[in-house]
């Protein structure tokens, strides 16, 4: 099993519509946890992190289930803008970060 | 925001050959830097993670001989892949860690060996 698990999508989507990534991760000592996006051919940059009592950026919210290991990222009122990849990655002791796969978003007009 | 440079950004090499990337840190100083590989349509793999002043830790799968990895200052990480073939062919991406939780991706060097 994947450290990090994610619907790779993709997820073709309205402007306008909102959507929800989800994510999993199998180590439980696992201790930070982030939304990063990556636009093709380029770095991932850092979306947000997340918390066990969820953190809102805008449109953006994220939510962490401990218990369930499970991270959520919902995107409202999409944009052109937003098409590209989530990356959900999870931190590990000693710093490391893991990486899903990714979601790949594509918002259209 | 932190800056972490990347050099080349894209390395075109003939197979059998070596080729070394750098990883610096332009305003900060980073005892820790992480090198990445990542495949089309595949998330980032953690290749080795790279210490100052001492021996990198590779991941599981990731030949050491290969991959020879310098951390010689706090700001410089240098990956040199050696004996490259074709299937080395990748995007490979550093990070440096800031401290906590703050870590910062380079900009990747896309290596193609042909």
């Amino acid at each position: 099993r994947k450290e990090v698990e994610q619907d790779p999508g993709p997820f073709n989507v309205p402007e306008g519509a909102t959507v929800a990534f989800n994510c999993t991760y199998s180590n439980s000592a696992s201790q930070s946890f982030f939304w990063y996006r990556q636009d093709c051919r380029k770095e991932p940059k850092l979306l947000m992190s997340v918390y066990s009592s969820g953190n809102e950026d805008g449109r953006f919210t994220a939510q962490l289930n401990r218990a369930s290991q499970y991270i959520s990222l919902l995107i409202r009122d999409s944009k052109l803008s937003d098409s590209a990849t989530y990356l959900c990655v999870v931190g590990r002791a000693g710093t490391a970060l893991i990486f899903g796969k990714g979601t790949t978003l594509s918002v259209s007009s | 925001g932190a800056v972490v440079s990347q050099h080349p950004s894209w390395v075109i090499c003939k197979s059998g050959t070596s080729v070394k990337i750098e990883c610096r840190s332009l305003d900060f100083q980073a005892t820790t830097m992480f090198w990445y590989r990542q495949f089309p349509k595949q998330s980032l793999m953690l290749m080795a993670t790279s210490n100052e002043g001492s021996k990198a830790t590779y991941e599981q799968g990731v030949e050491k001989d290969k991959f020879l990895i310098n951390h010689a200052s706090l700001t410089l990480s240098t990956l040199t892949v050696t004996s490259a073939h074709p299937e080395d062919s990748s995007f490979y991406i550093c990070s440096a860690h800031r401290g906590g939780n703050e870590q910062y991706f380079g900009p990747g060097t896309r290596l193609t060996v042909t």
